[in-house]
């Protein structure tokens, strides 16, 4: 199925950083999520995005729609060590199913 | 229940043999989704369920795989003839919604092929 482009793969950080990940996408999207998933476990809805140019935050996360409809970025502030985990992205149309990047592994260095 | 469970949560199995996954959704969701994801990698979407009724099953694999869902709620994954290579997570998601809806994942099932 249609994949999204999620990048970067991976980010090493120290404790403090700030880091930001996006996805793209060749197909305009009606919806952008953001997952986060923990070692052995599902992964965890974040924050959901479903108007162009939205701005959202939870707590140090913010998420953006793009204007485009073709991108979203997450950011997150003032990293700490429990933010490590691979962040997943997914985005959908209307009647398509949601499809989802390959996922950024963040690892934070204390 | 509260979110969505999965069992077993982890599966060893020979190689040849079949195994059942099972997926019990949260209460009310119609659309019910099954991933797979090897170490390390992102989800491998397998296929979707409206109600009982599989619209989208393009992400399986092989005819080994096959899957059902009864009463508009539990959902099983069967993998016949197990091979190494389906060794990976298998996680069930549902949601209210499919269109855009905000899908929950249960712990998944981690499957291993000796």
């Amino acid at each position: 199925g249609q994949q999204l482009n999620q990048s970067p793969q991976s980010m090493f950080i120290q404790e403090g950083e700030d880091v930001s990940m996006n996805c793209t996408s060749s197909s305009i999207f009606n919806t952008w999520l953001w997952y986060k998933q923990d070692p052995g476990e599902g992964p965890v809805l974040l924050i959901a995005l479903y108007k162009a140019g939205e701005l959202t935050s939870n707590g140090r996360l913010t998420a953006q729609f793009g204007i485009t409809r073709k991108d979203s970025f997450l950011n997150i502030s003032a990293s700490i060590p429990s933010d490590v985990g691979i962040y997943f992205c997914a985005g959908g149309y209307n009647n398509n199913d949601m499809r989802f990047g390959a996922g950024t592994r963040l690892t934070v260095k204390p | 229940g509260a979110g969505v469970s999965q069992s077993p949560s982890n599966k060893v199995t020979e190689k040849g043999k079949d195994v059942e996954l099972r997926c019990d959704p949260i209460s009310g969701h119609t659309a019910l989704y099954w991933y797979r994801q090897s170490l390390g990698q992102g989800l491998e979407f397998l296929i979707y369920f409206q109600g009982n009724s599989a619209p989208d099953k393009s992400g399986l694999p092989s005819d080994r795989f096959s899957a059902e869902r009864t009463g508009g709620s539990v959902s099983t994954l069967t993998i016949q003839r197990t091979q190494q290579e389906d060794s990976a997570v298998y996680l069930c998601a549902s949601s209210f919604l499919r269109q855009g809806g905000e899908q929950f994942f249960g712990p998944g099932t981690r499957l291993t092929v000796l």
